[in-house]
């Protein structure tokens, strides 16, 4: 299929410890975006690329989290020296032009158990 | 800042009942407006969408108002089937931005 991917689908990392989430967004999008979802909560923002190009990161919640999409395709999302706190689901979306009105196409996510 | 007020879940109702599930929004400018639905196992997807005041989105069935003067995008069904069991999320978008803001989102159970 040519939906958007990501990996890994779990993550279980002990306190303290750096994770990289991948996503493999749909071929020939120029947005990207990542959001945050707790149990039992909807989703949030973290941050947007527009090609290469971080546009927005106003919802990373803290330095320890960093994002990248070096050549405008696949993206990283790293957050090091994990906490407790950190664990949810991370999705990926991507779309195709940049305008918001786009329909934004949504990964499986990441679920991300810190102990 | 932006927020989404989401009537709380779960919502169980039988199959060809009316569904209601109420949004409303606040927001800087005047947002486009969207549902995602989320089917048990499966990813985020747009159910419908509303880019300007008084537009109507549907799809499946559904339909969602854009209304300005209420701030509210509220999502209808007339006759659920069971396969429509899922989470809802309302999700406005702001004017400037690309920056969606969801709704906690309602679980829908439809008992045959």
């Amino acid at each position: 299929g040519a939906g958007v991917s990501q990996s890994p689908r779990y993550k279980v990392a002990k306190r303290g410890q750096d994770v990289a989430l991948r996503c493999d967004p749909i071929s020939g999008h120029v947005s990207l975006f990542w959001y945050q979802q707790a149990l039992g909560q909807g989703p949030e923002f973290l941050t947007y690329f527009q090609n290469e190009a971080q546009l927005d990161k106003s919802g990373l919640p803290s330095d320890r989290f960093f994002a990248e999409r070096p050549e405008g395709s696949v993206s990283t999302l790293k957050i090091q020296r994990t906490q407790q706190e950190d664990s949810a689901v991370y999705l990926c979306a991507s779309s195709l032009g940049t305008s918001g009105d786009n329909e934004q196409f949504f990964g499986p996510g990441t679920r991300l158990t810190v102990l | 800042g932006d927020s989404v007020t989401q009537m709380e879940g779960p919502v169980t109702l039988s199959e060809e009942a009316f569904l209601t599930i109420n949004c409303t929004y606040t927001a800087t400018g005047y947002p486009s407006l969207f549902w995602y639905v989320q089917y048990p196992g499966e990813g985020l997807q747009l159910l419908l969408k509303a880019t300007k005041a008084d537009d109507k989105g549907s799809n499946k069935g559904f339909e969602a108002t854009y209304r300005k003067e209420t701030t509210s995008f509220h999502l209808e069904k007339g006759s659920v089937q069971v396969s429509d069991s899922a989470v809802y999320f309302c999700a406005p978008l702001k004017a400037a931005g690309n920056k969606l803001t969801f709704g906690g989102g309602t679980r829908v159970l439809v008992k045959p």
